[in-house]
């Protein structure tokens, strides 16, 4: 399978335990974004990242949730101190970010997390 | 500003009916818009987008800059159609802020 990756698929962890998910985008694509998508809702944009600098993180995005790229290939999403809103799916997508216009983003299937 | 509003939670269509999936975005650009589908158990997937002016599997939409609309159309309901589908924009550095998603239904 050549598309987005994550791992885990599910996580169910106790309030206030750390967490971290993995993202392995499309080999190719430069850009790797992070969303989560909670029940009802469409997904919400949390960050983005051009190669291993990360350009843009939404107010979604507390003091608790980091990102990194290290590489410019993989992803970490790590939540610290978990709190029960953060139950989520949280989705990974990559694109190429070719010629300045919105390339289309290719999801993966999505770590869904559970807080008890 | 920026929004996408789908004001349908739930469209039920009967099999060969028309069907239509509304959309209205607020945004102060230039957006691109886009139509993102997913199936049941299949992961998010883009259907089309307006600057591709594409019908892909039978749907097409028309960006209506006006009314701030990019409403989903097709035809002929297929079975197949039935899923969630989310209209989408985006604005600058590819950040895509999705709406609330519709769950389309297709009666035999």
């Amino acid at each position: 399978d050549t598309g987005v990756s994550q791992d885990p698929r599910h996580k169910i962890t106790k309030r206030g335990q750390n967490v971290t998910f993995r993202c392995d985008p499309i080999s190719e694509h430069n850009r790797l974004y992070w969303y989560r998508q909670t029940l009802g809702q469409g997904p919400e944009f949390l960050t983005y990242f051009q190669n291993e600098a990360q350009l843009e993180k939404s107010r979604l995005l507390s003091d608790r949730f980091s990102a990194e790229r290290p590489k410019g290939s993989f992803s970490t999403l790590e939540i610290q101190r978990t709190e029960q809103g953060d139950s989520a799916m949280y989705l990974c997508a990559s694109s190429s970010g070719q010629d300045g216009r919105a390339a289309e983003q290719f999801f993966g299937p999505g770590t869904r997390l559970t807080v008890l | 500003a920026q929004r996408v509003t789908q004001p349908e939670k739930l469209l039920s269509v009967f099999k060969g009916a028309p069907v239509e999936l509304k959309c209205n975005y607020s945004y102060s650009g230039s957006p691109e818009l886009f139509w993102y589908v997913q199936y049941s158990r299949q992961r998010l997937q883009l259907l089309l987008r307006h600057i591709s002016r594409e019908s892909i599997k039978g749907f097409t939409a028309d960006l209506n800059k006006g009314e701030t609309s990019f409403h989903l159309k097709k035809p002929f309901a297929q079975e197949e159609d039935s899923a969630m589908y989310y209209c989408a924009l985006s604005g600058r550095v590819d950040k895509i802020i999705f709406g609330k998603g519709t769950r389309l239904h297709i009666l035999p």
